[in-house]
């Protein structure tokens, strides 16, 4: 069964800092790998998906890459600001289903 | 983009009753909608795939008595948590697979609170 790690589980960066979360799998046998963010109480947000073919993908600040055969997949946000408060979760794509890590809470201080 | 609504966002029941949320996609047919709950400070647990026209396939240690699942249209499915106790307290979270057939579309989900 796949197993998603992240790491750090919690983080806090004065704005404007560049910052990387981490991300590692089990299972190198994924089919995709996407990222989310949630807010407090809130649903999902798709931020990005990197399809098995794919080694990243970019969306504004935002770039996710994913190396399959170490088992790993990072998210890099440039520029952070307070709005980019939120937990951040990665899931990894199985036979259509997903295994989320716990996620790595993002505070971004003014 | 795809879009995936719940509801109802947050209930409140009795213990012992039973409490229907239900995922529609909007924009979108899904033959195939997935549930996830959610407890505080950790992450999301996949409980049962749900497909249009038969019956769902629930996770390892996830009860289909008391959870009952109902896929009966490609935008429609539903969750009923039978008799509810104060541990089914979560936060319950639908997903429809997209028409790629592999990216997921998450409603914003439901709070439950049993009291």
């Amino acid at each position: 069964k796949q197993e998603v790690t992240q790491i750090p589980a919690a983080l806090s960066v004065p704005e404007g800092e560049n910052l990387v979360l981490n991300c590692s799998f089990t299972d190198s046998a994924i089919y995709n790998l996407q990222w989310f963010r949630q807010d407090p109480g809130k649903g999902l947000t798709s931020l990005l998906l990197i399809q098995s073919s794919q080694r990243e993908q970019t969306s504004g600040r935002l770039n996710a890459s994913l190396d399959k055969s170490s088992g790993r997949s990072t998210l890099y946000i440039a520029a952070s600001q307070p709005g980019d408060s939120a937990t951040y979760l990665c899931a990894g794509t199985g036979a259509n289903n997903l295994f989320f890590g716990t996620g790595t809470r993002l505070t971004v201080i003014p | 983009g795809a879009v995936v609504s719940q509801h109802p966002s947050r209930v409140i029941c009795k213990s012992g009753t039973s409490v229907k949320i239900e995922c529609r996609s909007l924009d979108f047919q899904a033959t195939t909608m997935f549930w996830y709950r959610q407890f505080p400070k950790q992450s999301l647990m996949l409980m049962a795939t749900s497909n249009e026209g038969s019956k769902a396939t629930y996770e390892q240690g996830v009860e289909k008595d008391k959870f009952l699942i109902n896929h009966a249209s490609l935008t429609l499915s539903t969750l009923t948590v039978t008799s509810a106790h104060p541990e089914d307290s979560s936060f319950y979270i639908c997903s429809a697979l997209g028409p790629s057939g592999y990216e997921q579309y998450f409603g914003p989900g439901t709070r439950l609170t049993v009291t």
